[in-house]
Parts: structure tokens; C-alpha cells; sequence
């Protein structure tokens, strides 16, 4: 098992320049989630779906979307990046949302000049 | 808003030390509380979780407690090896079961051979 697996590690955008980070998972795991880690903050959950099908915002989604593509991936997607993307992205995800052990993957630093 | 604070950010201990951890929230009202480990450049690994209605877990040489009603958690790590060198995250559930974590900006240990 592979766990929870992110593309890329690393990337670079200008500002105004669109992306998506891609996260999938091996683990059946019905739940998956979206955090962002920022120096001197701890991480915040920006989108999550909590199964198949569903999305819904988390603490800071604005300028984010998400798309659940089926059980295993959940992207992540930036329309027009702005400095105050730049953060190191996490996926994560719990077999449903009453188990409490959510699995990282190990994220993706992204830098917007 | 839940806000999770941990002190102090870094600390650095001689090898085979004993050390405790500290995590305090605001809202005493939760869920569970978890403690995580984080590697540079990794993704975060869950070490204990205690639920509302419990004072302490244990795993091998950690063992976590918590006073909900002060709002406080502590990790205490016996006889320290510079394996456990990393930074340790404490994340609260709100007590509504909401799928929110809120995180504590960590505290980065060295363990000095």
C-alpha cells in the first residue's frame, strides 16, 4: 500500500497562473481532506469531502477548489494563484467521518512569485 | 474558534532524557485530542489519541494525557533517542464531531547524542 500520494512535491507559479494538485489514496478510505501549513500557524483544513460525490469548505477555502473524481482521488485545484498561496499543501484522508486516524500524504510545497 | 497553542516551539534534550510536551486549547469542549509526529519534509503520522472521555493513552514510550477541563494535553516521551528528533503537533476535535482538526503550530525537538 502506497498510503496517501501527492503531485508534485514541488512547484512554482507566477502569479495569476492556475494549477491543480493532485492527491490519491489506496486505502478504500471514504473521507479525504485538504490542509494547508503556513510558518508559525498550525495547518488549516481548506476543503473535504466526505465521501464520493460530496465537497464541503473547510476553514480557509477561498481561492481553492476541489474535485472528488472518484473514491480514490481528490484534487485540489487554484484558479489564479496569488502570493498568499504560497504554503505546503497536505492531503489526507480516515476510513469515514466517525474514525478518528486521518493518513497524510507528504505534501506539496508550492511557491507563487 | 478553538485555538491550540503549544509551548515552547523548539526544545533540544540530551539523549535517554525524559521530556513532556505541552499542548493547551481554549474551548474545552472537544471531541478527542491527537498528537502527531512530523518529519521534515513528510507528511504527519498520528501517534495517540485520547477521547474526551479518557485522562491518558499509551504507546511503547509515549504516553499522552489529557485535562479537558483546563484545557490542557501533555506527550511525555521516556528515555529520548535521537530517532524521536521531529516536530510534534497536538490537534483538537471540536465537540460538536465536526470534521474540523484545529492544530497547534508545533514543537520542534532535537534529541542531541
Amino acid at each position: 500500500n502506497a498510503g496517501v500520494t501527492q503531485t508534485p512535491k514541488f512547484q512554482v507559479l507566477k502569479t495569476g497562473q492556475s494549477m491543480t494538485l493532485q492527491c490519491a489514496q489506496d486505502m478504500n478510505h471514504n473521507s479525504m481532506y485538504w490542509y494547508r501549513q503556513d510558518p508559525g500557524m498550525g495547518l488549516r483544513l481548506i476543503y473535504y469531502s466526505a465521501s464520493e460525490g460530496t465537497t464541503d469548505k473547510g476553514e480557509v477555502p477561498n481561492g481553492y477548489n476541489v474535485s472528488r473524481l472518484n473514491k480514490r482521488e481528490f484534487s485540489l485545484r487554484l484558479e489564479s494563484a496569488a502570493p498568499s498561496q504560497t504554503s505546503v499543501y497536505f492531503c489526507a484522508s480516515r476510513r469515514d467521518l466517525d474514525t478518528d486516524t486521518q493518513y497524510f500524504g507528504p505534501g506539496t510545497r508550492l511557491t507563487v512569485l | 474558534k478553538q485555538e491550540v497553542t503549544q509551548i515552547p516551539a523548539a526544545l533540544s534534550v540530551p539523549e535517554g532524557e525524559n521530556l513532556v510536551l505541552n499542548c493547551s486549547f481554549t474551548d474545552s469542549a472537544i471531541y478527542n485530542l491527537q498528537w502527531f509526529r512530523q518529519d521534515p519534509g513528510k507528511g504527519l503520522t498520528s501517534l495517540l489519541l485520547i477521547q474526551s472521555s479518557q485522562r491518558e493513552q499509551t504507546s511503547g514510550r509515549l504516553n499522552a494525557s489529557l485535562d479537558k477541563s483546563s484545557g490542557r494535553s501533555t506527550l511525555y516521551i521516556a528515555a529520548s533517542q535521537p530517532g524521536d528528533s521531529a516536530t510534534y503537533l497536538c490537534a483538537v476535535r471540536p465537540g460538536t464531531g465536526a470534521n474540523n482538526l484545529f492544530f497547534g503550530t508545533g514543537t520542534r525537538l532535537t534529541v542531541i547524542p
